[in-house]
């Protein structure tokens, strides 16, 4: 069964304090891996696509890392208006037009 | 450039009652989709449509329909409207599988709509 889960579901860091979120998948052919960010009453937005194993893409602090079964979202010094929930997601070879989302990393830093 | 833009943001029904959320998008997207949200479940995907007259389920199509008569719009419908309904709905479009250089297989959303079933 294809499958996306998010670890941890939540997570409290203080600022500047630098920390990973995990996203694992199980999916028969992997057409691409996304990261999106999800602030309160608003709809996900696109942060990055990686497409194979090794590859790595980067926005301000934010460094997404691809491998054959997970990815890794490494926060560096995470400041307030990081505070978000990050979705992990996947589209598939097998059903080209469908994306599966996993449940969400629910970020807060504090100052 | 208005993006994405569903309609409305707030709604509540009765059991049994109908009704459509609206989706229209402005950017030429051959494919648009449409999500339920609910706590602890992330993003389930109900229908989607790669094109105009195309249209398919995905993995939640019980109890809603869709049709795509236009490239830039994608309603959904409630048929009959039921308590498990009660989730917040988002609209979403892309590129499809176009070759186009600028397709990262980005998802665009709308601000989302929520729906609560009495």
């Amino acid at each position: 069964e294809d499958q996306v889960t998010q670890s941890p579901e939540a997570l409290r860091l203080q600022e500047g304090e630098s920390s990973s979120l995990n996203c694992s998948y199980t999916v028969s052919g992997l057409r691409g891996l996304f990261w999106y960010r999800q602030d309160p009453g608003k709809g996900p937005e696109f942060l990055f696509t990686l497409y194979s194993a090794g590859e790595e893409k980067e926005k301000e602090r934010l460094k997404a890392t691809l491998t054959k079964k997970e990815s890794f979202l490494h926060i560096t010094a995470p400041k307030p208006e990081d505070s978000a929930t990050y979705l992990c997601a996947v589209g598939m070879k097998t059903s080209y037009d469908k994306v599966i989302f996993g449940p969400g990393t629910s970020l807060s830093v504090i100052p | 450039n208005a993006g994405v833009t569903q309609t409305p943001k707030f709604q509540v029904l009765k059991t049994g009652q109908s009704m459509t959320l609206q989706c229209a998008q402005d950017m030429n997207h051959e494919y648009m989709s449409w999500y339920r949200q609910d706590p602890g479940m992330g993003l389930r995907l109900i229908h989607y449509s790669v094109g105009a007259g195309i249209t398919d389920q995905g993995e939640v199509p019980n109890g809603y329909n869709v049709s795509r008569s236009t490239t830039e719009d994608f309603p959904l419908r409630l048929l009959s409207a039921a308590p498990s309904q009660t989730s917040v709905y988002f609209c979403a479009s892309s590129y499809g599988t176009s070759g186009r250089a600028e397709n990262t297989g980005e998802l665009f959303f709308g601000e989302g709509s929520r729906l609560t079933v009495l």
